[in-house]
């Protein structure tokens, strides 16, 4: 089993539209992350999430970005109006309390049009 | 700035030998390196990690050296296979309960031809 999933696999919207990117980790996870990664480029934090709380964010964080797991389980990262330099695949993260592994899910490939 | 500065950019390796990939980074707070493998159109997956109370961390074919004076830290893929052709990136972070954010090196594309 995945310890991390994410939907959808491949999002494609409009310059200005709002996306929301989907993650489900499962359920011993207490610390979760957003990375994207750039076409070629290396992986960029985004933002650490515990404890229902933004921990730490980056300077690519954003106020057109933001984070919240409403039931529990669902992990979403939320763009409000994206740029064409949005695109990017975005790996949502899940980490236990206990050990230092950070487990990548699949990424969500979005393409800004 | 670049936290984590990563080289060779690619590395082409014959089967059988070893591939060198090389990592230095600047913040003397980090205290956790890990080794993440990346296939096309998957997400990274660690592959080996090392804290810097030790030198050197071996499994099975890949191995970390870490060198903190230096602020360097190495992978060794021993044996390099076919199936080892991936881009790897090195990373660090400072083990705290505020993120635990993991700043990337740049990637190393990795070809081991048969």
């Amino acid at each position: 089993e995945p310890e991390v999933t994410q939907t959808p696999s491949h999002q494609v919207t409009q310059m200005g539209q709002e996306v929301i990117l989907r993650c489900v980790p499962i359920s011993n996870h207490l610390y979760f992350y957003w990375y994207r990664q750039i076409l070629g480029q290396k992986v960029e934090f985004l933002v650490s999430f515990y404890n229902n709380e933004i921990s730490e964010k980056s300077e690519i964080f954003d106020d057109q970005f933001s984070v919240e797991r409403p039931d529990g389980s669902n992990f979403t990262l939320k763009i409000r109006s994206t740029k064409l330099e949005d695109s990017a695949m975005y790996f949502c993260v899940a980490r236990r309390e206990q050990y230092n592994e950070q487990f990548f899910g699949p990424g969500t490939r979005l393409t800004v049009l | 700035q670049q936290q984590v500065k990563q080289s060779p950019q690619s590395l082409i390796v014959q089967k059988g030998g070893i591939s060198i990939i090389n990592c230095a980074y600047e913040n003397t707070a980090f205290d956790y390196f890990p080794w993440y493998q990346q296939f096309p159109g998957k997400g990274p997956a660690l592959l080996i990690a090392i804290r810097p109370d030790v030198s050197e961390k071996k499994e099975g074919r890949f191995t970390i050296s870490f060198n903190k004076s230096a602020k360097q830290f190495s992978l060794h893929i021993m044996d390099s296979q076919p199936g080892d052709s991936a881009t790897y990136f090195c990373a660090a972070s400072i083990d705290s309960n505020s993120g635990y954010a993991l700043n990337f090196g740049k990637g190393t594309s990795l070809l081991v031809t048969p």
